[in-house]
């Protein structure tokens, strides 16, 4: 079992739609999750990060944590073609630093 | 403040070659990290280093050797190419929480 799994995708919504990624991992011991947006050909950017239970919202980006059944997930409201790209969940698992990522989910905004 | 720097940008290699990826911060970061990229399979670790003067394997260490040169610089070498390091490789540096991430080299071994 890979540490963290995201949806396969690729995720089509119309503009201005809620999307939904969500993102499983398998250490219970995991203390930090991030959301990673990464454009075709380029290096992926930090756009959310979250450390304890619940939501944290971020303009039009939410992320969601629920420790107890090991899921993370990221809303992003009010789509826009700018928000196509490939988005990857990120998990810290140990104490030094290392991170564990998802394969990604492809997100494409249809206008 | 330049972030994370990495050189060259594309490189292609001939089968048994070898060739060093540099990667520099200017953000006086402890941590720097190598990774893969490979279609389908997110980006995987491949050495990293915590500390000036500590390195460690990540997850797909073998075929590669790193070296921190010192806080700024960490090096990945690959001695003798194979077709299988096909990829694109991200070097990144952290603060202790976030972790940076430099432009990328497209490498093609052939």
């Amino acid at each position: 079992q890979k540490e963290v799994e995201q949806n396969s995708g690729p995720l089509s919504v119309p503009e201005g739609a809620i999307a939904s990624l969500n993102c499983t991992y398998s250490d219970r011991g995991s203390q930090s999750f991030f959301w990673y947006r990464q454009y075709s050909g380029k290096s992926p950017e930090l756009i959310m990060s979250i450390y304890s239970n619940g939501d944290k919202e971020d303009g039009r980006f939410t992320a969601q944590l629920n420790k107890a059944s090991q899921y993370v997930s990221l809303l992003i409201r009010d789509s826009q073609p700018s928000d196509s790209a490939t988005y990857l969940c990120a998990v810290n698992t140990q104490t030094d630093y290392k991170l564990s990522f998802g394969a990604g989910t492809t997100v494409t905004v249809r206008a | 403040n330049a972030g994370v720097t990495q050189t060259p940008k594309f490189q292609v290699l001939k089968t048994g070659q070898s060739m060093t990826l540099q990667c520099a911060q200017d953000m006086n970061h402890n941590s720097m990290y190598w990774y893969r990229q490979d279609p389908g399979m997110g980006l995987r670790l491949i050495y990293y280093s915590a500390s000036e003067g500590t390195t460690d394997k990540g997850e797909v260490p073998n075929g590669y050797n790193v070296s921190r040169l010192n806080k700024r610089e960490f090096s990945l070498r690959l001695e003798s190419a194979a077709p299988s390091q096909t990829s694109v490789y991200f070097c990144a540096s952290s603060d202790g929480n976030t972790q940076y991430f430099g432009p990328g080299t497209r490498l093609t071994v052939l």
